[in-house]
């Protein structure tokens, strides 16, 4: 079955650690992005990358960073620099944009 | 910058009745819109989108959407709602005449259907 895996699905972090959340698609689509919603609350958009080797600044990039090394794969790490990590975060994948994106179950981190 | 706007953080209908969620959106060059639904620790689920054509959309689930350049506007809409449908539904777009990509969602609108 072809989609996007996001893995764990449950996440604790301690306070001042880095924590590396997973994203991988077998949808052979080319732009990738990871989203943040807070209870109640809508999608903010982190990175996005169109490309292998290149990604954006979202709305909400601070103390988060990404990497893009294959094309099937967008982990999103969450580092210690930021400072209210709780949240619920969404990965998601299309290929043209013209269509729609397609989601990931999403990953839920808490700071213990 | 590109943004929507989901009025209403709730809309309550009875079972049967139809219902509109609302959304309205800013964008430079042509929009392309889509409506997603989520259910409770789930992903978004796709349920329609708007690219060019009829302003009249139709989804999955016996959704269906207008698009209304003039007002800026794609209120997602249903003839007869159903219990099952009570989910939390964003609307989303994006900017079809920038080479970008993002994605930008509204803030959400929960759909409470009561029998």
């Amino acid at each position: 079955d072809g989609g996007i895996t996001q893995s764990p699905k449950y996440l604790f972090r301690k306070e001042g650690q880095n924590v590396t959340l997973s994203c991988e698609q077998n949808l052979n689509h080319d732009a990738m992005y990871w989203y943040r919603q807070d209870p109640g609350q809508g999608l903010r958009l982190i990175y996005y990358s169109q490309i292998v080797n290149d990604f954006q600044k979202g709305d909400i990039a601070e103390g988060y960073s990404v990497s893009r090394e294959k094309k099937e794969s967008f982990p999103l790490t969450v580092t210690s620099a930021q400072k209210n990590p709780t949240a619920f975060y969404l990965c998601a994948s299309t290929p043209y944009m013209n269509t729609e994106a397609f989601f990931g179950q999403g990953t839920r981190l808490t700071v213990v | 910058a590109q943004s929507v706007a989901q009025p209403e953080d709730q809309v309550n209908v009875a079972e049967g009745n139809p219902l509109t969620v609302k959304c309205t959106y800013s964008v430079s060059g042509n929009p392309y819109l889509f409506w997603y639904v989520q259910y409770p620790n789930r992903g978004l689920q796709f349920l329609l989108k708007y690219i060019t054509g009829d302003n009249l959309v139709k989804g999955s689930y016996g959704f269906e959407a207008e698009f209304n350049k003039s007002q800026t506007s794609f209120h997602l809409k249903k003839p007869s709602a159903l219990v099952s449908d009570s989910a939390l539904y964003f609307c989303a777009v994006r900017d079809g005449g920038n080479a970008g990509n993002m994605l930008t969602f509204g803030g959400g609108t929960r759909l409470m259907v009561k029998p």
